[in-house]
């Protein structure tokens, strides 16, 4: 079945360590993105990627980095998890950048 | 002023209702607009696009654009209760580098 795919689906963590959330999606679509989500806040772009090879800063990417080596993939790493990292995660791709979205499932991260 | 403006709620209507959802945006080169449907504990999908001033209908929902005005309506006629979640705006261009950017959403709860 052709979509996102995110994992874990959800992990505790301990503050100061190292967590990368993995993103593969099937479509070969050209943008992908990396969201949080918060109450309140709503949806927050972390970093995007308009195509394999390049990546760019959302609003709030501080504390995290991408790449994206190929079209399929787009991990997310924090390199020292801290307490307000603690969310909803949301991967997401579109066939181009700003064209209609399709979501992953999420992944529910809690740093101690 | 926030890019993307919804109403939080919750928005409450009784069943077999009319559901009127509402969206602001700052950026007025702002070209395309979505609205995007997010069930509790599940992750946002698409339901609707529109690109052009007017109403695009599809099914029991209607999008309404209304670009001199920078405001962007959902319509869900004949409400039922599995359309109680939040609906999220999201507007290319308004975030700029083509990307979309969210509002933080209406909660919609329907009432039998």
């Amino acid at each position: 079945i052709a979509g996102i795919t995110q994992a874990p689906t959800s992990q505790i963590l301990a503050a100061g360590r190292r967590m990368t959330l993995r993103c593969t999606q099937d479509m070969r679509h050209n943008a992908m993105y990396w969201y949080r989500q918060d109450l309140g806040l709503g949806l927050r772009l972390i970093h995007y990627s308009n195509t394999a090879g390049t990546t760019g800063k959302g609003e709030v990417p501080d504390g995290y980095s991408v790449s994206r080596a190929n079209t399929d993939d787009f991990p997310l790493t924090l390199a020292s998890a801290v307490p307000s990292q603690t969310s909803v995660y949301f991967c997401a791709s579109s066939p181009q950048v700003g064209q209609p979205q399709h979501f992953g499932d999420g992944t529910r991260l809690s740093i101690l | 002023q926030k890019e993307v403006e919804q109403n939080s709620g919750p928005l409450s209507v009784p069943e077999g209702a009319i559901a009127s959802l509402n969206c602001t945006y700052s950026d007025r080169v702002s070209q395309s607009f979505f609205w995007y449907r997010q069930y509790s504990g599940k992750s946002p999908e698409l339901i609707m696009s529109i690109y052009s001033n007017g109403d695009k209908e599809d099914g029991r929902f209607t999008a309404q654009l209304n670009k001199a005005s920078q405001y962007v309506s959902l319509l869900i006629r004949d409400s039922q209760p599995s359309d109680s979640a939040t609906y999220l705006c999201a507007v290319n261009g308004a975030g700029g580098y083509q990307k979309v950017t969210f509002g933080t959403g209406t909660k919609l709860q329907v009432i039998p």
